[in-house]
């Protein structure tokens, strides 16, 4: 596609429950970056994937939270029984290896209550 | 750990004023990159300066890494509402693994 594709846009969801996002990069583009923006603080780096492997993990705030990628495209970034600190905008990026600059979609906003 | 440090945190300016954003980081930067953030947009990247002393320009908006290449600025002329929105700097660590400072946000007043 023309750009990065995140959905859902909004997510509203129950303290408890798991919750799947997905990503769909820039066609061509190897390299897969999920942040976290939570209000007032920067962007914090989750996870990254080359290619479908993720050479460091080590962003992942807890074992709740897992991220897959497959066929070297999309990924999904699951969060199992989320909690009220889950709550922020969580974005992906990707990349192509020749590039200089990172493309962002446009987040999905995740709501714990 | 390396952390970036956004001034000012937030801007109000009137249309029409000049006004600069800094980036300061904590050791030498690698890759300074400046990125714009509207809401439901996404984070749009503006530009990219690697070498000491560089300076690119985009439309009205000059980024600049100085020569030790530990801080950078952007400078917005003659800013206009377009130009509202949050202004973050991000840094390469290596492994295409980039991090950010707080952001800037820019208001303009028409």
């Amino acid at each position: 596609g023309a750009g990065v594709s995140q959905s859902p846009s909004n997510k509203v969801t129950e303290k408890g429950k798991d919750v799947e996002l997905r990503c769909d990069p820039i066609s061509g583009h190897t390299a897969l970056y999920w942040y976290r923006q939570s209000l007032g603080q920067g962007l914090e780096f989750l996870i990254y994937f080359q290619g479908n492997s993720a050479p460091d993990k080590s962003g992942l705030p807890s074992d709740r939270f897992s991220a897959e990628r497959t066929g070297g495209s999309v990924s999904t970034l699951t969060i199992q029984r989320t909690q009220q600190e889950d709550s922020a905008v969580y974005l992906c990026a990707s990349s192509s290896i020749l590039g200089v600059g990172y493309t962002f979609g446009s987040g999905t906003r995740l709501t714990v209550v | 750990s390396q952390e970036l440090e956004q001034s000012p945190q937030s801007l109000i300016v009137q249309e029409g004023k000049n006004l600069t954003i800094n980036c300061t980081s904590s050791k030498t930067l690698y890759g300074l990159y400046w990125y714009k953030q509207k809401y439901g947009e996404g984070l749009i990247f503006l530009m990219m300066l690697q070498k000491g002393g560089e300076e690119k320009s985009h439309e009205k908006i000059t980024a600049k890494l100085d020569e030790k290449k530990q801080q950078s600025s952007l400078h917005i002329t003659a800013s206009q509402p377009s130009h509202a929105g949050i202004y973050l700097c991000g840094a390469d660590k290596g492994a295409n693994n980039l991090f950010f400072g707080t952001g800037t946000r820019l208001t303009v007043i028409p």
